[in-house]
C-alpha cells in the first residue's frame, strides 16, 4: 500500500533540542525517502533525501537516520533554533515509478526560545 | 540555475467558474512537471505529472484537467470549480535521468472558490 505515516503531528522544543521527527512506511518499493519543510505561506522546500544504500544522512544539523528491515526513517534536528520552526513532511517514491511521491501528513514544530 | 513561475499568485473565484493555473520552468530542459494540491493545514497530494509536451498522466481525480503545451509549460484547468477545489496549488519540477527523483516546488497559487 503507497502509504507513509509522519508522527508527531505537532511537536514543540526549546531551543538547543534535538528535534525528532518520525515516518514510516509499507511499500517496499520505495527507495527515495526526501523531507520537505514548509514555512507558512511557503511553498515546500527539499531539505534532505537519502536513499536505502544507507542508514544515515547528515547535512548540518539535519539527519536521517533509516532503518531498512521496519521501514522507518526519521529526522534529527540538533540545536533547535526558532528559525526552524514549520511543518515538516516526509516523502517516499518508488525510483521505477518516479512520478508517484507519497507524503505524509506532516508535523508542525515549533522551537521556543 | 533554474526558476518556476507560477500565476496567478492567488485568485479568488465563484462555485461554476472555470479556472486556468499556469507553471512556467526557465533554464532547464525538458524537465518532468507534476501539479500537486494541498489544502489548508493538510498535506500535498500528486494530482498530474508530465515528463514531455503534450503528455500529461493524471493520478487522482478531483474535476480537473492539465496540458503541457509547451516543454516549459504547465497549466492546470477546470470548467466549472467547487467549494472543494480550495487550498493551494504547487507546481513542481524534476530533471530528467539520474537526478529524475528530486521534485522542486513552485511558490504556489492559493485558490479560493466561494
Amino acid at each position: 500500500q503507497q502509504q507513509v505515516r509522519q508522527s508527531p503531528q505537532s511537536l514543540t522544543v526549546w531551543e538547543g533540542e534535538t528535534a525528532i521527527l518520525n515516518c514510516s512506511y509499507e511499500d517496499s518499493t520505495f527507495d527515495y525517502f526526501p523531507w520537505y519543510h514548509q514555512f507558512p505561506g511557503e511553498s515546500p522546500a527539499l531539505l534532505i533525501a537519502i536513499r536505502p544504500v544507507s542508514n544515515k544522512k547528515e547535512d548540518g544539523r539535519f539527519t536521517i537516520f533509516f532503518n531498512k528491515r521496519e521501514k522507518k526513517f526519521s529526522l534529527h534536528i540538533a540545536d533547535s533554533q526558532p528559525g526552524d520552526s514549520a511543518t515538516y513532511f516526509c516523502a517516499a517514491l518508488a525510483s521505477s515509478s518516479f512520478s508517484k511521491l507519497v507524503f505524509g501528513q506532516g508535523t508542525s514544530l515549533s522551537v521556543v526560545p | 540555475a533554474q526558476t518556476i513561475h507560477q500565476w496567478p499568485v492567488a485568485e479568488i473565484k465563484a462555485v461554476g467558474s472555470p479556472l486556468s493555473l499556469g507553471c512556467t520552468i526557465k533554464g532547464k530542459s525538458s524537465p518532468n512537471l507534476y501539479w500537486y494540491w494541498q489544502a489548508t493545514g493538510g498535506t500535498l497530494q500528486q494530482l498530474f505529472y508530465s515528463i514531455t509536451v503534450g503528455q500529461v498522466e493524471s493520478v487522482v481525480q478531483l474535476n480537473l484537467s492539465a496540458s503541457r503545451p509547451k516543454d516549459d509549460q504547465f497549466i492546470l484547468s477546470t470548467e466549472k470549480l467547487l467549494l472543494s477545489h480550495s487550498g493551494f496549488y504547487l507546481c513542481a519540477w524534476s530533471a530528467t535521468g539520474i537526478n529524475q527523483d528530486t521534485q522542486y516546488f513552485g511558490p504556489g497559487t492559493r485558490l479560493l472558490v466561494l
